[in-house]
This record gives C-alpha cells, structure tokens and sequence, in this order.
C-alpha cells in the first residue's frame, strides 16, 4: 500500500498494557483515519485528523487517544488495553476535495493487535 | 447518523454466472466507494463514484451510483473463482462536523467452479 506504512504489522498485549501504533504518509495529505475492523463488522471509524495539530472523534473512540505532532504521522494509542480492542487497525489518508477525490482514499497494511 | 447497508452479505455463485451486490445508504451523499478485500489483505479500491448517474467498468465488474435513490450497484459479469473476496461499499459526509468513510458490512462472494 504505496504512500502509507503502518507499524506494527503484529501485536499481543495482556490487559492493562499501553502501545502505540504508528501511521505514516508520504503524499502530503492533510486528511488521516485510524479504522477498525472486526468480523462482521465492516470497518469503523476511531478518530480522524483534518491536519497537523487537529484530531477529532469517530464512531467508537472510547479507550483510544490520538496525537498529530507531524503532517505525516498519525498516532493511536490505547492507554490500558482490553481485549474488547482485539481488532485488525487500518489507518487511511485522503487528499482534499474535489480533482483529487478521483483516486479516493489509500489504506495501509493494517495492524492486527490481540489482546488477552 | 449516516447508515450504509449491503445485500447479500454472502454470496455463493457458480463460475460464468452474473450477479449484483446493492449497497443502500441513508444520507444524501454525491461520493460512494468500492473496496475488495483479500483474506489478511488491506482494502484495495475497486471504484471511486463521484456524481449522481456514474458509471465505471473494469474487467468484470462494474458499478454505479443513484444518488437519488441512494442506490450503488457492483454488477459482476461471468464470473471467475479469482474474484472471490470481500467486498466494501462506504460512503463518506465531509462537512457539517462529519468527516470519513461509513462502510457497509461487506458481502463475503464466494465463486466456485
């Protein structure tokens, strides 16, 4: 998935530990996305950014904080891990409305946290 | 609250075979999107629909929009055991305080020889 990288690709916490997953671009969108994706489900909304310095609430942002220091990174954390969070993460970027929306939005990888 | 609905949600049908997933939505919205997903694979975008009365082809699928109607089509044409995956329709509301992609369910096809 050109232009977005997620890391961790693969994690198990027990419940009560923190991580961090990390989203990066490289297409200097100014819009990024922290999904979830669960069987059955389709994929959710956590949190989203508008830009450098904002961040805003999805569908299901309990139990997650996010931070946006840089342009190009978007950062979601889970402070105290439960295993209601076992979930595949996807991060997203889109460019601004209008030509660009031709091509959409571009996922990454994905994360695939377990938490037991 | 914007809703995105798709039917079926599994899908079993022979090689050489037609068949149409429907993806009803709640909210007015002018930008509908296609995704196939892979088992353990991210979302791979299929179709990109942007106006009222769009129409995109690739290979054997194909997908339209009725925003009128609040209707997206992806039609498969003959089918092929390659095309079996997951697929996503999800509209997305930017403005208002909105912002990102709601997804249906997803319709798990299963094509068989």
């Amino acid at each position: 998935n050109a232009g977005v990288t997620q890391t961790p690709k693969f994690r198990v916490l027990k419940t009560g530990q923190s991580m961090t997953l990390l989203c990066a671009q490289d297409m200097n969108h100014e819009y990024m996305y922290w999904y979830r994706q669960d069987p059955g489900m389709g994929l959710r909304l956590i949190h989203y950014s508008v830009g450098e310095g904002t961040t805003a609430k999805g569908e299901v942002p309990d139990g997650y904080n996010v931070s946006r220091l840089k342009k190009q990174n978007f950062l979601l954390g889970l402070e105290s891990a439960a295993p209601s969070q076992t979930s595949v993460y996807f991060c997203a970027i889109r460019p601004h409305l209008g030509g660009g929306m031709r091509y959409g939005y571009t996922f990454g990888s994905g994360t695939r946290l377990t938490v037991v | 609250e914007l809703k995105v609905e798709q039917n079926p949600l599994f899908l079993s049908m022979q090689e050489g075979k037609n068949y149409t997933i429907y993806c009803n939505y709640s909210t007015t919205s002018d930008r509908l999107y296609w995704y196939r997903q892979d088992p353990g694979k991210s979302l791979e975008s299929l179709f990109v629909l942007l106006s009222n009365g769009a129409v995109k082809q690739e290979g054997r699928l194909m997908a339209s929009l009725d925003t009128k109607a609040r209707l997206s089509t992806l039609h498969i044409t003959a089918a092929v055991h390659d095309l079996s995956a997951t697929y996503f329709c999800a509209v997305d509301l930017i403005g208002g305080g909105a912002d990102g992609l709601t997804f249906g369910k997803g319709t798990h096809l299963i094509i068989q020889p």
